[in-house]
């Protein structure tokens, strides 16, 4: 079993950065295709970023390049998603998710985090 | 860009009863041995999703076989054989290999009638 488990809420100011950690136990994270999604309150899921199995990098949806960076730690299996230039429209539940990968191929999740809420405002 | 519409936005059924929820997506779904790289996802207020179904067909570990999958090209189902309480949900369906490479539906309400 996988177990994911996110840091805390947290409250931003617009313009403000982010950065919510990831911590992997069960498995060691330098074997997962570790990824992003949030949730805006009462909407649906949105795919952030992650690693791709075919890119073999960390991909990032459009709308967040040049905001976000993800990244992880080998020696703690943590992994990190940083956000930057915080608004009012970022405020949501990020979640990071994965599988593993004798389970399943690795583009769809079947372990996710608790969910971290991050409320932007001034 | 690849935009999945699920449909219908609110089903309201019975415990026993059958669902069946749409996924359509505006360009074919990216394929690998012949099934369409589509997942499901059910999701309760206050939790984190869990994947019901991968690979337009296949059971994720402990899903019960009263859920199932299907579809090809744009068109994918999934369908609730008898509905038990803990099934009223939301459902979401997630494309992988289009642009963007990672997308979902917008989410079928599955309510309690």
């Amino acid at each position: 079993q996988v177990q994911l488990v996110q840091s805390g809420a947290e409250v931003k100011k617009p313009g403000a950065s982010v950065k919510v950690s990831c911590k992997v136990s069960g498995y060691t994270l330098a074997e997962l295709s570790m990824h992003w999604v949030r949730q805006a309150p009462g909407k649906g899921l949105e795919w952030m970023g992650g690693f791709d199995p075919e890119d073999g990098e960390t991909i990032y949806a459009r709308k967040f390049q040049g905001r976000v960076t993800m990244t992880e730690d080998t020696s703690t299996d943590t992994a990190y998603m940083e956000l930057s230039s915080l608004r009012s429209e970022d405020t949501a539940v990020y979640y990071c998710a994965t599988a593993r990968p004798d389970e399943m191929p690795t583009i769809y999740w079947s372990y996710w985090g608790q969910g971290t809420l991050v409320t932007v405002s001034s | 860009e690849i935009v999945l519409t699920q449909s219908p936005g609110t089903l309201s059924l019975s415990p026993g009863e059958r669902a069946t929820l749409s996924c359509r997506a505006s360009q074919s779904v990216a394929t690998s041995y012949l099934a369409s790289y589509l997942a499901w996802y059910q999701q309760k207020p206050g939790q984190a999703p869990r994947l019901l179904i991968y690979g337009t067909s296949t059971r994720a570990t402990g899903i019960p076989d009263r859920f199932s999958g299907s579809g090809s090209g744009t068109d994918f189902t999934l369908t609730i054989s008898r509905l038990e309480p803990e099934d009223f949900a939301v459902y979401y369906c997630q494309q992988y290999g289009g642009s963007p490479r990672y997308s979902f539906g917008q989410g079928t309400n599955l309510e309690i009638k």
